[in-house]
């Protein structure tokens, strides 16, 4: 089944500890994203890759490091996690061309305390 | 630059209503449309897309239509159900500004019996 898959569901934390969300999709696609969805601001876009090696900055990078050695990972780095990211986070790939529309992950909500 | 807006919920309906959520669009080049809906506790699924003026996407009774005459995009089904219950946004894909994607902030249905 093709799909993009998120890890963990659910994680709180605490602040400044260091934390990783991976991110694996199994379409071969060369486009990923990261979002963070809040109420009232909609979806935010945190960083996005257009192909191996290739990162970009999205909306709200601060605060979030990403990496993307192979093209199906694109695992979120928090290295120090602080209270204003708590939130439900998306990851969501794509064919080359975003005219098809992306696939979305089923969503990690953080909980940073 | 492009944009989405769509209209503001809550939007509170009695099963077999009809349906319509607005959403226009802001674009400078020729982009692709989508619906995207997210029940509670999953993350985004596509549900209809139009990729040129004219175009009809259409998924699960729900339709939309390409209009670029009007900038517009507006879904509409013609008999609602319960489990049509969900937070509904309007998208669109563009090449011309780094093949960025754009959302506008949501649309909260509640379909009541």
């Amino acid at each position: 089944e093709a799909q993009v898959t998120q890890n963990p569901r659910y994680l709180i934390t605490v602040t400044g500890k260091k934390l990783t969300v991976t991110c694996s999709q199994n379409m071969n696609h060369e486009y990923m994203s990261w979002y963070r969805q809040d109420p009232g601001l909609g979806l935010r876009q945190i960083y996005y890759s257009m192909n191996v090696e290739v990162t970009d900055k999205g909306d709200v990078p601060e605060g979030y490091k990403v990496s993307r050695k192979e093209k199906r990972n694109f695992p979120l780095i928090l290295e120090s996690p602080s209270p204003n990211q708590t939130s439900l986070y998306f990851c969501a790939s794509s064919s080359g061309t975003l005219h098809y529309g992306y696939t979305f992950g089923s969503g990690t909500r953080l909980t940073v305390v | 630059g492009n944009s989405v807006t769509q209209m503001e919920g809550p939007v509170t309906l009695s099963e077999e209503a009809f349906l319509t959520i607005n959403c226009t669009y802001t674009a400078t080049g020729y982009p692709s449309l989508f619906w995207y809906v997210q029940y509670p506790g999953e993350g985004l699924q596509l549900l209809l897309k139009a990729t040129k003026a004219d175009d009809k996407g259409s998924n699960k009774g729900f339709e939309a239509t390409y209009r670029k005459e009007t900038t517009s995009f507006h879904l509409e089904k013609g008999s609602v159900q319960v489990s049509d219950s969900a937070v509904y946004f309007c998208a669109l894909s563009a090449w011309d500004t780094g093949n960025q994607f754009y959302f506008g902030t949501g649309t909260s249905l509640t379909v009541i019996p």
